[in-house]
């Protein structure tokens, strides 16, 4: 069946450090994934995409890697604040025009 | 600009009511999308509409159903309501239908407790 999972639920980085998210998905067939960062009482909110047919993405501060041999998905936030605090959660697109979403990684940045 | 506002915010029901929920995606968007989260795991697609058609639906059971209006805006039916359907629902718009060919916007979502 469809899934994308989390290695680990929760994540605590010193400010400024940079932080590893991890994602493994199921469906070798996806070929479009997202990161969504989602904050308490919010709606997820969009941070990177990549397609299938790329390994790395950058955008400000954060990087998207994709090994698709492995089926697994990274998002990189350099320089974390404190305002990264949130729950990332990484999505994969599947037929019948969804996303499926993992269970979300908690990230705290401690000052 | 405005973006996906979903109403109510919050509510409460009890076993077996129904509740209704709205979206009104962001202007010039056609796509909603509906998603159910249950505290402490990830959305769950429920259904997608573009162009007032259904164009996905997931794995919830009939007592789910949906329905998009002329001006694109979209409301969330629940029937004979379960403690399980306790959750925040997400509306979700696009530009387009497909899920690899837009960005998707998400609301701040509905807050439904049943009790």
């Amino acid at each position: 069946g469809e899934s994308v999972g989390l290695h680990l639920p929760t994540l605590s980085v010193q400010e400024g450090d940079n932080s590893i998210i991890n994602c493994a998905y199921s469906n070798s067939a996806s070929d479009y994934f997202i990161w969504y960062k989602q904050e308490s009482g919010k709606g997820p909110q969009f941070i990177i995409d990549i397609r299938s047919n790329m390994d790395k993405r950058q955008g400000q501060r954060v990087t998207v890697l994709l090994n698709k041999t492995v089926k697994h998905l990274s998002l990189q936030i350099a320089a974390t604040q404190p305002g990264d605090s949130a729950v990332y959660f990484c999505a994969e697109n599947s037929p019948g025009n969804k996303l499926v979403f993992g269970a979300g990684t908690i990230l705290r940045v401690k000052s | 600009d405005a973006g996906v506002t979903q109403s109510p915010t919050h509510l409460i029901k009890t076993r077996g009511q129904h509740v209704t929920l709205r979206c009104s995606p962001i202007s010039g968007h056609k796509s909603v999308s509906w998603y159910q989260q249950v505290l402490g795991q990830g959305p769950q697609f429920i259904f997608q509409y573009y162009e007032k058609e259904e164009r996905g639906r997931g794995n919830f059971p009939d007592r789910f159903s949906a329905r998009q209006f002329p001006n694109y805006s979209s409301e969330l039916n629940v029937n004979a309501l379960l403690l399980g359907d306790s959750a925040l629902y997400l509306c979700a718009s696009s530009l387009v239908s497909g899920v690899s060919t837009g960005e998707l916007f998400f609301g701040e979502g509905s807050r439904l407790t049943v009790l």
